[in-house]
């Protein structure tokens, strides 16, 4: 059975680091993309970034103005985790974000199995 | 402002049959890139819903089917259950953007 384990909710001051991770199992981990998607509260689903846990390839979506350099996504295969990270967070960061398995071809990408969430608070 | 476009909200009564659209455009759905459609349930995580235009996971009930044609896509319910109530967001690939994109969302409603 595939399954994506986040990690717990996170409250932090503005400014502060952090990393969250997701572990996906039951599914050859190397073999599939993971993407990053934010949910700010009450609004709509956002594809942060995508990343290949083979090879490390990694995209950003472009509309994240800025979005690299401010979040790194990472996998670590030995662990079969992949991670979100921020160096220094905003209070706009404040979201659920979720991780998910992506599957698909040249005609297109979409999610399958998703995590359960992690709720990221960033107030001072 | 979301690259495709649904309408906010749809409701109807039990049993009855609701259609969401996703509009894209030349850059997306026009350009030939899969529709894919997710559901999430107040207070949960999404869930896959049709994928490749009109594909269902297993498990998923057949009442929900989706097409493509043109510029945009469509999901339609039947037999609408009030356990639908939920949000639906439709997704694609964006060749302008060079990434994936998610729809505006649609809030079902069950009356």
């Amino acid at each position: 059975e595939v399954q994506m384990v986040q990690s717990g909710a996170e409250v932090k001051k503005p400014g502060e680091s952090l990393t969250i991770s997701c572990k996906g199992s039951g599914y050859n981990f190397n073999n599939y993309w993971i993407g990053w998607v934010r949910q700010m509260p009450g609004k709509g689903l956002e594809w942060m970034g995508i990343i290949y846990p083979g090879d490390s390839d990694t995209r950003y979506n472009p509309s994240f103005q800025g979005l690299q350099g401010l979040v790194t996504i990472s996998a670590d295969k030995s662990l079969g985790t992949a991670y979100l990270q921020w160096s220094s967070l905003k209070a706009s960061d404040t979201a659920t974000y979720y991780c998910a398995r992506s599957d698909g071809d040249s005609s297109g990408y979409f999610l399958d199995y998703w995590g359960q969430g992690t709720l990221v608070t960033v107030s001072s | 402002q979301s690259v495709l476009t649904q309408p906010p909200s749809v409701s109807g009564a039990l049993g009855q049959r609701v259609t969401i659209s996703c509009t894209g455009s030349s850059s997306n759905i026009g350009a030939g890139f899969h529709v894919h459609w997710y559901q999430q349930l107040p207070g949960s995580a999404p869930q896959l819903l049709i994928y490749r235009d009109n594909e269902r996971p297993s498990g998923v009930p057949d009442r929900f089917s989706g097409s493509r044609s043109g510029t945009s896509g469509s999901l339609a319910i039947t037999g609408l259950q009030a356990d639908d109530e939920a949000s639906y967001y439709c997704q694609s690939y964006d060749r302008s953007l060079s990434f994936y994109v998610f729809g505006s969302g649609t809030k079902v409603t069950v009356l």
